[in-house]
């Protein structure tokens, strides 16, 4: 399977403890972002890398989030002290950052903060 | 800002019934648009997308015109199937500056009875 990957697929932490998300994107993908999705909505835009460089976060990523592309291969989203509003489906695309840069998405990660 | 404004749902079809689900937009640039599709328990899959005034995207029967004079790209199919059950997603990608990220609606919800 050549398309975006995402893991865990599911994740229930307790209030206050850190998570980690692993996001692989198709190989040739230069460009990498995140989203977040509630229930019932679409997805929010979070940040991007091109390569390895993170080049844009929105308001939404608190100081409690962080992303990494070492090497500019997969990412990393973590979120520390986590809060039972940072229950969500979390997002991973990835484009070749051309022409119309279409974004290819993973299955996400369904977090649940308890 | 950039938003995406889409028909409220859900929307419940009896099989081979029309189906539209509406979809506007505001931009401050010159957007490119898509519909996502998201079948359930599975990621966002790109429907179809239009990346100028007056084109028309299609794929697997479904249609959308970008209107820029109406800021609309209705998507469209003449005949549903209980298998296009699913929530789908009208968005909108600016085609200048460095992100390029994805702005989305809400998601339309829909059923298709057999």
């Amino acid at each position: 399977d050549t398309g975006v990957s995402q893991n865990p697929r599911h994740k229930i932490t307790k209030r206050g403890q850190n998570v980690t998300f692993r996001c692989d994107p198709i190989s040739e993908h230069n460009r990498l972002y995140w989203y977040r999705q509630t229930l019932g909505q679409g997805p929010e835009f979070l940040t991007y890398f091109q390569n390895e460089a993170q080049l844009e976060k929105s308001r939404l990523l608190s100081d409690r989030f962080s992303a990494e592309r070492p090497k500019g291969s997969f990412s990393t989203l973590e979120i520390q002290r986590t809060e039972q509003g940072d229950s969500a489906m979390y997002l991973c695309a990835s484009s070749l950052g051309q022409g119309v840069n279409e974004q290819y998405f993973g299955p996400g990660t369904r977090l649940t903060v308890t | 800002g950039n938003s995406v404004t889409q028909m409220e749902g859900p929307v419940t079809l009896s099989e081979e019934a029309f189906l539209t689900i509406n979809c506007t937009y505001t931009a401050t640039g010159y957007p490119s648009l898509f519909w996502y599709v998201q079948y359930p328990g599975e990621g966002l899959q790109l429907l179809l997308k239009a990346t100028k005034a007056d084109d028309k995207g299609s794929n697997k029967g479904f249609e959308a015109t970008y209107r820029k004079e109406t800021t609309s790209f209705h998507l469209e199919k003449g005949s549903v199937q209980v298998s296009d059950s699913a929530v789908y997603f009208c968005a909108l990608t600016l085609t200048s500056g460095s992100a390029r990220q994805l702005t989305f609606g809400s998601g339309t919800q829909l059923t298709v009875l057999p």
